[in-house]
């Protein structure tokens, strides 16, 4: 069974700073997708960005970027120039690519609470 | 583009009852899937409908059952509620050809 894991119950980082958050994953398939997903207190679940596995660029997204370590099983979330609006809690999520089933259910790791200091 | 309604928002019943909560899905997405959040937690993975049919369950208990509508409207029913069952309860949906998810924000479901 996959299994997520962050090793960070909470990060804090100041406004304008970047800050680093931690996800390593263990599966046995070769082809799957990573995402990270923002919860603030609102409690829905934001998409922030994904990844493919067999793409070995990094994927980015504005001040969010990812780096995507396949053989160590491993994808951070790198948040550059915090913004207060960046604070929530942060979940890593792994899902398998084959089609069928809970083959499309999200394995989601417990989460990084994170605050931005002003 | 409507976005995933879940209601209600919150709800708190007594141990042993039973408790119905509804999802209307993104327009256009034909699958939806059921979370359970415990406090702290990491979303856990209930069970997932597909054309009105569960097509993949997690580790849940018969007790936890639902319903996809011809509208892809969904139902997460649980019966004898357990105090352990208090959790928030996020639906999301997606379509089967991708693998994007858009989730609602939850019912919070206390059992007292």
């Amino acid at each position: 069974a996959q299994t997520v894991t962050q090793s960070q119950p909470e990060m804090s980082v100041q406004e304008a700073e970047t800050v680093t958050l931690s996800c390593t994953y263990d599966t046995s398939e070769s082809d799957y997708y990573l995402f990270w997903y923002k919860q603030p207190p609102s409690r829905q679940m934001i998409l922030v960005i994904r990844q493919e596995a067999y793409k070995q660029q990094n994927a980015t997204e504005n001040r969010f970027s990812v780096n995507f370590q396949k053989a160590a099983k491993s994808f951070s979330l790198k948040i550059s120039d915090s913004q207060l609006g960046d604070a929530a809690m942060y979940f890593c999520a792994y899902r398998r690519v084959n089609s069928g089933g809970s083959n499309y259910k999200l394995t989601f790791g417990k989460g990084t609470l994170l605050t931005v200091n002003p | 583009e409507t976005g995933v309604t879940q209601s209600p928002t919150h709800l708190i019943k007594t141990r042993g009852q039973q408790v119905t909560l509804r999802c209307s899905s993104q327009s256009g997405h034909n699958t939806v899937s059921w979370y359970q959040q415990a406090l702290g937690q990491g979303p856990q993975f209930i069970f997932q409908y597909y054309r009105e049919e569960e097509n993949g369950r997690g580790n849940f208990p018969p007790r936890f059952s639902g319903l996809q509508f011809p509208n892809y409207s969904s139902e997460l029913n649980v019966n004898a509620l357990e105090l352990d069952d208090s959790a928030l309860y996020l639906c999301a949906s997606s379509r089967t050809d991708l693998y994007g998810y858009t989730f609602g924000s939850g019912t919070r479901l206390t059992v007292v």
